[in-house]
């Protein structure tokens, strides 16, 4: 089954401290995108930072970065130097395309907590 | 001014009612998205279009219609709310595929529907 796996559904970190947000998927597709999106409490959904299949090197985004790990498919959230913005809900997603038609499957999240 | 709007933003209705959630894109994009987020559930797909002649079912589309009025327009009825479709409405946009980055989907601000 194509599925995308979070396992922690809260996380704990300090300001100032990098952490590490898991996310697994599975799939037999060759060809796939990973992305992660971060949710306020406000709701909005916002993008992140993406990861090709086919990418050669772990996508960087200002303080995000995606520890993409093809052969465990794993594709894990590194966010560092922590903000108490980044408290918020984070969702991994993949997306595939399987003849024409199109699948985005997302994770059940991860509540980050940042404290001071 | 926020390249996806989502009208409204907030609606509560009864049983049975007919209802419609629109979302509005400045951002040229021609595929757009519906979404539903239930907590715990992550975000699942109702609906997606890659232009204004192709409406494709996502994952859940049962109870469910849509319509694509324009490149810009992507409107989502429910056409006999019931209280189980209580949740989060999320429109999304991306850019037609063309690999990397442009695959990236970028979130309304959401619609919170209460049916009672």
């Amino acid at each position: 089954a194509q599925k995308i796996t979070q396992t922690q559904p809260g996380m704990f970190v300090q300001e100032k401290e990098a952490v590490t947000l898991d996310c697994t998927y599975d799939t037999s597709d060759p060809s796939y995108g990973l992305f992660w999106y971060k949710q306020p409490s406000s709701g909005e959904m916002i993008f992140l930072i993406y990861q090709g299949s086919y990418d050669q090197q772990n996508a960087t985004e200002g303080r995000y970065s995606l520890n993409f790990q093809k052969a465990r498919k794993s594709a894990n959230l590194v966010i560092s130097a922590s903000q108490l913005g980044d408290s918020a809900m984070y969702f991994c997603a993949m997306r595939l395309t399987q003849g024409g038609s199109e699948k985005l499957v997302f994770g059940k999240g991860t509540k980050l907590t940042v404290n001071p | 001014d926020a390249d996806v709007t989502q009208t409204p933003r907030n609606r509560i209705t009864k049983t049975g009612k007919r209802i419609m959630l629109e979302c509005s894109q400045t951002k040229g994009h021609d595929r757009m998205y519906w979404y539903r987020q239930d907590p715990g559930l992550g975000l699942r797909l109702i609906y997606y279009s890659f232009d204004v002649k192709d409406i494709n079912k996502g994952e859940i589309s049962d109870g469910y219609s849509v319509s694509r009025q324009a490149q810009a327009k992507f409107s989502l009825s429910l056409e006999s709310a019931i209280p189980n479709q209580t949740a989060l409405y999320f429109c999304a946009t991306s850019d037609l595929g063309g690999g990397g980055n442009q695959e990236t989907q970028y979130f309304g601000p959401g619609t919170r529907l209460l049916v009672l």
